[in-house]
């Protein structure tokens, strides 16, 4: 799978957009764009995934340039409870290899009264 | 409709006694996946089943962890002879493993995982 870079940490005041950038110019064209995040200690919590369309859910908004070189998840809104740990990872979508998830050190999002 | 399920949620365990985490994946979901998370570091691929199948176990070492998915009954990673180096959290994720049009999407879904402390 193509490996991910993303900034260590970064910091949002509370109720504002927090932009959270990946950048994967290796990406392969059936590798998709997958966001977690871990909050303190407990298990992930899948976000959103794309390929090359922007995608939107009720957690956040995901887009991927046309190049697909990089991607931003943006969380419209962000609450305290939103300070977590994010990771982007791109993963290999057909067949049985490849069906692990490798987490980087993923970006620390501090939101801030 | 229940999340994956671990339990326990918290083990502790001596030097030299065995560990068995246990993982109930989410209701339709056949594939199972284990992964590690030592102190400070982030998370690490163990093993992916199917029932009744290992897939790929190139993240588990080679001496005294083993996992199985049985037909019925929830997923089992033990550990025999635990070590200190043994203690993490330990996550399990469950997928359905389908395809739509935007070809193959299995997106997995953690548990809550169990922390193993080894005194």
């Amino acid at each position: 799978d193509a490996k991910t870079t993303q900034p260590t940490s970064m910091d949002c005041a509370e109720g504002r957009a927090a932009n959270l950038p990946c950048n994967h110019s290796t990406i392969s064209g059936n590798e998709y764009v997958y966001w977690y995040r871990q909050i303190h200690s407990q298990g992930p919590q899948y976000i959103i995934h794309g390929l090359k369309n922007n995608e939107t859910n009720e957690m956040a908004s995901l887009i991927i340039t046309e190049d697909r070189k990089s991607s931003t998840l943006i969380l419209p809104h962000a609450t305290l409870r939103d300070t977590a740990v994010y990771y982007c990872i791109v993963r290999v979508a057909t067949g049985n290899a490849g069906n692990m998830l490798t987490f980087g050190g993923g970006t620390r999002l501090m939101v801030k009264p | 409709n229940a999340g994956v399920m671990q339990n326990p949620r918290h083990l502790v365990r001596r030097r030299g006694q065995e560990a068995r985490l246990r993982c109930s994946p989410m209701k339709g979901h056949s594939h199972v996946y284990w992964y590690r998370q030592l102190p400070e570091e982030g998370l690490k691929f163990m093993v992916y089943l199917q029932k009744e199948n290992i897939i790929d176990e190139s993240g588990m070492p080679k001496e005294r962890f083993s996992a199985e998915f049985p037909k019925e009954g929830p997923s089992i990673l033990r550990i025999q002879q635990v070590v200190r180096g043994d203690s993490a959290a330990y996550f399990c994720a469950s997928s359905p493993l389908r395809t739509s049009g935007r070809g193959r999407t299995d997106t997995q879904y953690f548990g809550p995982g169990t922390r193993l402390t080894v005194l």
